[in-house]
């Protein structure tokens, strides 16, 4: 079962930052959060992934709480080809060997509009 | 650098018969991992192989079944298929042993199940 909760949709206006919260209430010390989204029946794309640190790249921020209950993905100047399925996942490790599944959930549909 | 590859992109099958789905994994990653996405759901794990062994399964019947070949590559195979089996299939690839590594997805096989 998925380990995330995330609203279902979420509209955001072109040229602002999209924030999209998601809560893991049960997860682990040593579970990493990753964010994917996938685009209209495309595969899945990484976005970025953390475990207590707040995170920067050149796609998005991730904001996770001090206690990791929750995160928050934030796309600083949304553009409509943003719009896409936002997943929020918790990897579930495999032993030592570093192969971790993705367990998804329904994730959060973003619509960008302008 | 080519990505992860999927083959076929589309396939129609009937109830009863057989299928077979390929993938190479991105230049550099040993590990894949498959996925079953029905419309309008998040993806779901099937298995995972490294070392040419499924290491990890999700919760899929013995229908699904997978191969992994020594150059990394892999292969999906569904046996008497179901209309419930119709779905978007995705392959993703990811290096053993590399710390908090993402996977990369591909495209993915749309399967319809008539």
């Amino acid at each position: 079962d998925a380990k995330t909760t995330q609203p279902t949709s979420m509209d955001c206006a072109e040229g602002r930052a999209a924030n999209l919260p998601c809560n893991h209430s049960t997860i682990s010390g040593n579970e990493y959060v990753y964010w994917y989204r996938q685009i209209h029946s495309q595969g899945p794309q990484y976005i970025i992934h953390g475990l207590k640190n707040n995170e920067t790249n050149e796609m998005a921020s991730l904001i996770i709480t001090e206690d990791r209950k929750s995160s928050t993905l934030i796309l600083p100047h949304a553009t409509l080809r943003d719009t896409a399925v936002y997943y929020c996942i918790v990897r579930v490790e495999h032993g030592s060997s570093n192969t971790g599944k993705l367990i998804f959930g329904q994730g959060t549909t973003l619509q960008v509009k302008p | 650098d080519a990505g992860v590859t999927q083959s076929p992109t589309h396939l129609i099958k009937t109830r009863g018969q057989q299928v077979t789905l390929r993938c190479s994994p991105k230049s550099g990653h040993d590990t894949v991992s498959w996925y079953q996405q029905a419309l309008g759901q998040g993806p779901q794990f099937i298995f995972q192989y490294y070392e040419e062994e499924e290491r990890q399964r999700g919760n899929f019947p013995d229908r699904f079944s997978g191969h992994q070949f020594p150059n990394y590559s892999s292969e999906l195979n569904v046996n008497a298929l179901l209309l419930g089996d119709s779905a978007l299939y995705l392959c993703a690839s990811n290096p053993l042993g590399v710390p908090n590594n993402e996977q990369f997805f591909g495209p993915g096989t749309r399967l319809t199940v008539l």
